[in-house]
């Protein structure tokens, strides 16, 4: 199946920094990736499109000023959390794919002090 | 809003067995079914999909069941090991509501040596 990649793989930061973090397709192009949030023992949560070229489409209820997306490429897509805060620790991820099915990410773990 | 559950939180099965673990969804609109294996600290891993146009669909010792009358999906698993503990999830996709996933609350599936 096709291949996707998330960087860094865990990341712990000060409340009130910001933090990127990276999804990347390796085999295959994607116009269209998913970003996800899950805490602990929770389902995912769907919380963006990120659509290359253009601007992202948020989920009801996300901000999309604290949680900014760029997909400058067909290969890769960043999610930055703007002013992060101790309740934005979480696990996340993304999903791409060449077809419907979706592949994803081995997430990207948040903690905030 | 959109929604899609599963019946059982943990389901817990003696190595050898099989499992079936079930999920309701909402949607009507939805024509994609996936279902997928999460273990802790990792992104899903895809397991098997159906389209809406079928209600049976065999994989590797796995098999989705699909019933559109009553909104109804399942996951069966044959011979259960311990390697497929994990967390399970179902998701749905509507083509009309650009792919995007919708997952369940997702099971717990403990196997007992």
């Amino acid at each position: 199946g096709a291949v996707v990649s998330q960087h860094p793989s865990w990341v712990i930061c000060k409340s009130g920094t910001s933090v990127k973090i990276e999804c990347r397709s390796l085999d295959f192009q994607a116009t269209t990736m998913f970003w996800y949030r899950q805490f602990p023992k929770q389902s995912l949560m769907l919380m963006a499109t990120s659509n290359e070229g253009s601007k992202a489409t948020y989920e009801q209820g996300v901000e999309k000023d604290k949680f900014l997306i760029n997909h400058a490429s067909l290969t890769l897509s960043t999610l930055t959390v703007t002013s992060a805060h101790p309740e934005d620790s979480s696990f996340y991820i993304c999903s791409a794919g060449p077809t419907r099915e979706q592949f994803f990410g081995p997430g990207t773990r948040l903690t905030v002090l | 809003g959109e929604s899609v559950g599963l019946h059982l939180p943990t389901l817990s099965v003696q190595e050898g067995d099989n499992s079936i673990i079930n999920c309701a969804y909402s949607n009507s609109a939805s024509d994609y079914f996936i279902w997928y294996k999460q273990e802790s600290g990792k992104g899903p891993q895809f397991i098997i999909d159906i389209r809406s146009n079928m209600d049976k669909r065999q994989g590797q010792r796995v098999t989705v069941l699909l019933n559109k009358t009553v909104k109804h999906l399942s996951l069966q698993i044959a011979a259960t090991q311990p390697g497929d503990s994990a967390v399970y999830f179902c998701a749905e996709s509507s083509y009309s509501n650009t792919g995007k996933l919708i997952f369940g609350q997702g099971t717990t599936l403990q196997v007992k040596p």
